[in-house]
């Protein structure tokens, strides 16, 4: 089966921690996505990658990190610089042609204490 | 940026038709409509696009204003499964043409018995 998964669902952390929340897939697309959800809110994106090696900030790309070194893969780490890290957050993948849509993980959980 | 404008929740009889309305009043002419709808707790998952003509998928249609100032979702016959939060979205073309998905708070359908 073709898609995107993270991994793992939920996700507990120390305050002072990095860790590091993972997606990969296999639908053979360039770009890739992070996202951030708090409660009640919609998506903010916080990094997006149109290629390997490659990546560029969202709109809240602080204390947040990316690394693009497999087409596959576009794993994201919560740094301790980020002051509210718990949210859900939810990779996305599409084609970089001009009329696309974003496919989706189901997110990870994280809860940071 | 364009922004997006929608009714924060809305309910619907199930088997009836569900209509969510979208304002985009600040649209481009390049710019598409896309709708997203995200179920509790999981990612969000693409419905429908245009640019101006009206369109239709086995999901859903998109009905787009002759001014593309505004748009409306149609679910034909709503379910309870069709429960979820409904987010209309501008693309934003970046340079190298990003197109970066820009998120408000949605609308959120209660389908009822």
């Amino acid at each position: 089966d073709g898609g995107i998964t993270q991994s793992p669902k939920y996700l507990f952390r120390k305050e002072g921690q990095n860790v590091t929340l993972s997606c990969e897939q296999n639908l053979n697309h360039d770009a890739m996505y992070w996202y951030r959800q708090d409660p009640g809110q919609g998506l903010r994106l916080i990094y997006y990658s149109q290629i390997v090696n490659d990546f560029q900030k969202g709109d809240i790309a602080e204390g947040y990190s990316v690394s693009r070194e497999k087409k596959e893969s576009f794993p994201l780490t919560v740094t301790s610089a980020q002051k509210n890290p718990t949210a859900f957050y939810l990779c996305a993948s599409s084609t970089t042609s001009v009329n696309y849509e974003q496919y989706f993980g189901p997110g990870t959980r994280l809860t940071v204490t | 940026d364009a922004k997006t404008t929608q009714p924060p929740s809305m309910d619907c009889a199930e088997g009836r038709a569900a209509n969510l309305p979208c304002n985009h009043s600040t649209i481009s002419g390049n710019e598409y409509v896309y709708w997203y709808r995200q179920i509790h707790s999981q990612g969000p998952q693409y419905i429908i696009h245009g640019l101006k003509n009206n369109e239709t998928n086995e999901m859903a249609s998109l009905i787009i204003t002759e001014d593309r100032k505004s748009s409306t979702l149609i679910l034909p016959h709503a379910t309870l499964r069709d429960t979820a939060v409904y987010y209309c979205i501008v693309r934003v073309y970046g340079s190298g043409n990003t197109g970066k998905l820009i998120f408000g708070q949605g609308t959120t359908l209660q389908v009822k018995p």
